[in-house]
């Protein structure tokens, strides 16, 4: 079965600190790749996508994540935080079409000014 | 775009009643939505997989008869949790896949509490 592992519970960092978040599934097939990030009371928005071409993606807010298949890594990226991406972030992971998404558990991020 | 949303965001029953809660892709059709329970400070936790026009496939544990799910047109699918009891005390949360994009999109979840 497919899983995914987030290395880091929780993580204090202050802010204009650079942010690297792990994220590893075991799948061994093609997959497509997520990070949700969840804010205090709100509920998951996606924040970028992986589904094929390059391997660095783009997301919004200053995030970026690189999906390297040889260590089946995902890991999410952001060269400067602020107090406003205090959060909770989760990877996932699906195969492909119609399929549930298999989370991470999720890290937590405090940003402290 | 790509909005969900789910009603009601909070409620309180008492033990033994039932509840449905509706989940709605508002402005793209969803020919799959994902019904997922949160407890806190933890991951989500899928409960069942809803099809349109299809009985919904549900997740090992997660009792079919107590998790009535029903997909009725390419933007609704609503569950109705029958006889709640204190531990279906959770936050549920929908998912709808636009379709051709493989990608979901979350509801703002609804908070249950049952008494």
């Amino acid at each position: 079965a497919q899983s995914v592992s987030q290395h880091n519970h929780h993580v204090i960092l202050s802010e204009a600190a650079s942010l690297e978040l792990g994220c590893n599934y075991s799948y061994g097939g093609t997959v497509n790749l997520f990070w949700y990030v969840q804010y205090p009371g709100q509920h998951l928005q996606l924040l970028l996508k992986y589904f094929s071409g390059d391997p660095l993606v783009k997301g919004i807010k200053g995030f970026e994540a690189e999906f390297i298949k040889s260590k089946f890594s995902f890991n999410l990226r952001k060269p400067s935080v602020q107090w406003s991406d205090t959060a909770e972030y989760f990877c996932a992971v699906i195969k492909s079409g119609n399929t549930p998404l298999v989370f991470g558990k999720g890290t937590r991020l405090s940003v402290i000014a | 775009g790509a909005v969900v949303s789910q009603h009601p965001s909070r409620v309180i029953c008492k033990s033994g009643t039932s509840v449905k809660i509706e989940c709605r892709s508002l402005d793209f059709q969803a020919t799959t939505m994902f019904w997922y329970r949160q407890f806190p400070k933890q991951s989500l936790m899928l409960m069942a997989t809803s099809n349109e026009g299809s009985k919904a496939t549900y997740e090992q544990g997660v009792e079919k008869d107590k998790f009535l799910i029903n997909h009725a047109s390419l933007t609704l699918s609503t569950l109705t949790v029958t006889s709640a009891h204190p531990e279906d005390s959770s936050f549920y949360i929908c998912s709808a896949v636009w379709t051709g994009t493989n990608t979901q999109y979350f509801g703002p979840g609804t908070r249950l509490t049952v008494l």
